[in-house]
């Protein structure tokens, strides 16, 4: 669709499992987000990636762990979830520091968490 | 925190009709953003306005932009069912800035 992918598309977790969200991007862009989309609540930024490096952790608790091996690649390891962390899951895409400010989101994960 | 607020928050016309939504912002901003929702999916970027212009269009899209009162709108011309989705304002996102998103408009237009 728009050149970044998610998977899982869906995915239901107990509270004690642990599950990892995977995001790619096909559009040579060098900064990657993680945000988080509950109901009725505007788009949450959660953690920002420019080349490789962690710019923004935007107060998220621990149980949500990020991992970006490379420009293409973001991960978002679960742990120890909550039923409130229920949520739709977006990655985006952007060319960078110095590139255009629009960023470019994949389909999303919906995560339900028992 | 939140620096777009949209309204109004829903929105229901009948095909081929016009759509009109507003965003508010808080603070001084280089560009605005709008972009769309279909149901449960990811968000498509629409149209971009710089803090210099004062209109831009794309197709049936129009959008304004007025910075002495903070607030920019989206016009849908001609509405489609296809139309059909939420439709978020959003400030910031250049350079290391990370852009920061509105609660929206759920847009019905109904054939």
């Amino acid at each position: 669709e728009t050149g970044v992918t998610q998977t899982p598309r869906h995915l239901v977790m107990g509270m004690t499992n642990k599950k990892s969200l995977k995001c790619e991007q096909h559009l040579g862009h060098n900064a990657m987000y993680w945000y988080k989309q509950s109901a009725k609540k505007p788009l949450e930024l959660m953690f920002v990636y420019n080349f490789k490096e962690q710019t923004e952790n935007n107060s998220v608790p621990s149980r949500f762990s990020p991992e970006c091996p490379n420009s293409s690649h973001l991960f978002l390891h679960l742990h120890t979830l909550q039923p409130e962390d229920s949520a739709l899951y977006l990655c985006a895409s952007s060319p960078g520091t110095s590139g255009a400010p629009e960023q470019f989101f994949g389909p999303g994960t919906r995560l339900t968490v028992l | 925190s939140q620096q777009g607020e949209e309204d109004p928050q829903a929105l229901s016309i009948q095909e081929g009709e016009n759509a009109t939504m507003n965003c508010s912002y808080k603070t001084s901003i280089n560009n605005l953003q709008w972009y769309r929702q279909n149901s449960g999916r990811g968000l498509v970027h629409l149209i971009l306005i710089r803090s210099n212009e004062r209109e831009k269009h794309s197709g049936r899209l129009r959008v304004t932009l007025d910075t002495s009162k903070k607030s920019s709108s989206l016009l849908i011309t001609a509405s489609r069912a296809a139309d059909t989705a939420s439709y978020f304002c959003a400030t910031g996102g250049e350079g290391n800035t990370p852009l920061v998103f509105g609660k929206g408009t759920r847009l019905s237009v109904i054939a």
